[in-house]
């Protein structure tokens, strides 16, 4: 069984702080992604990340993919009270059975307080 | 244009009772996905079909738990008999191609079984 390991599980900050969620994985991904869910909805892809050392930005968001594609990190700046939400990340592994299925971490529930 | 359609979109059944949840998945893609989500095991992967063909069922809990795509527009995933166990956000999602970058996913249906 192929696992992502987010973290952290919570986090409750300021506006105008920064921070950052990390999602690990023992096994090497073929793409990763990072989803956002507010209550009472699906989640909604933000970013697909491919290649290893990849970094891609999103207004305030920076996506960063490691090296060896195992692991994803995703930095928020001047965290505003619209970004609170449950921010999931998920993670297509190559080939064999796991092909088409996206394994998801068990996210990070974010509170951005005004 | 239309998203993925899910309904009902919130069920209360009584334990023992059989369970129908629907899904229209967007006009065009041929890959679709049921998950689940609670608190405690996140959003776990049920199963998925791609043009109409279930690819893996490896995610579905157990043998009360039955779905079909009887054609590109329509699939169910069937609860029979429901558990309280199985209350949970069920969400389908869809994509255009079974490896494709970004899945879509509807409203889901919360199931509460008493």
């Amino acid at each position: 069984t192929q696992l992502l390991e987010q973290s952290p599980q919570f986090l409750s900050i300021q506006e105008g702080e920064n921070l950052t969620v990390y999602c690990n994985s023992s096994s090497v991904f073929s793409s990763l992604q990072w989803y956002r869910q507010e209550p009472g909805e699906g989640p909604v892809l933000l970013v697909t990340v491919v290649t290893g050392g990849e970094v891609k930005k999103l207004k305030r968001l920076t996506f960063q993919f490691g090296d060896a594609r195992k692991d994803s990190s995703l930095h928020i700046t001047a965290a505003q009270p619209g970004d609170t939400g449950l921010y999931l990340c998920a993670g297509m592994y190559a080939g064999g059975t796991s092909y088409g299925k996206l394994t998801f971490g068990q996210g990070t529930i974010l509170t951005v307080h005004p | 244009d239309a998203g993925v359609i899910q309904s009902p979109r919130h069920e209360v059944t009584e334990m023992g009772q059989e369970v129908t949840l629907r899904c229209k998945p967007i006009s065009g893609h041929n890959s679709l996905f049921w998950y689940r989500q609670t608190m405690m095991r996140g959003l776990e992967l049920l199963i998925y079909f791609n043009n109409n063909v279930p690819i893996d069922d490896s995610g579905m809990p157990e043998d009360r738990f039955s779905a079909k795509m009887p054609n590109a527009s329509f699939s169910t995933l069937k609860i029979q008999p429901s558990e309280p166990r199985d209350s949970a956000v069920y969400f389908c999602a869809s994509s255009l191609e079974l490896a494709g970058r970004t899945q879509y996913f509807g409203p889901g249906t919360r199931l509460l079984v008493l």
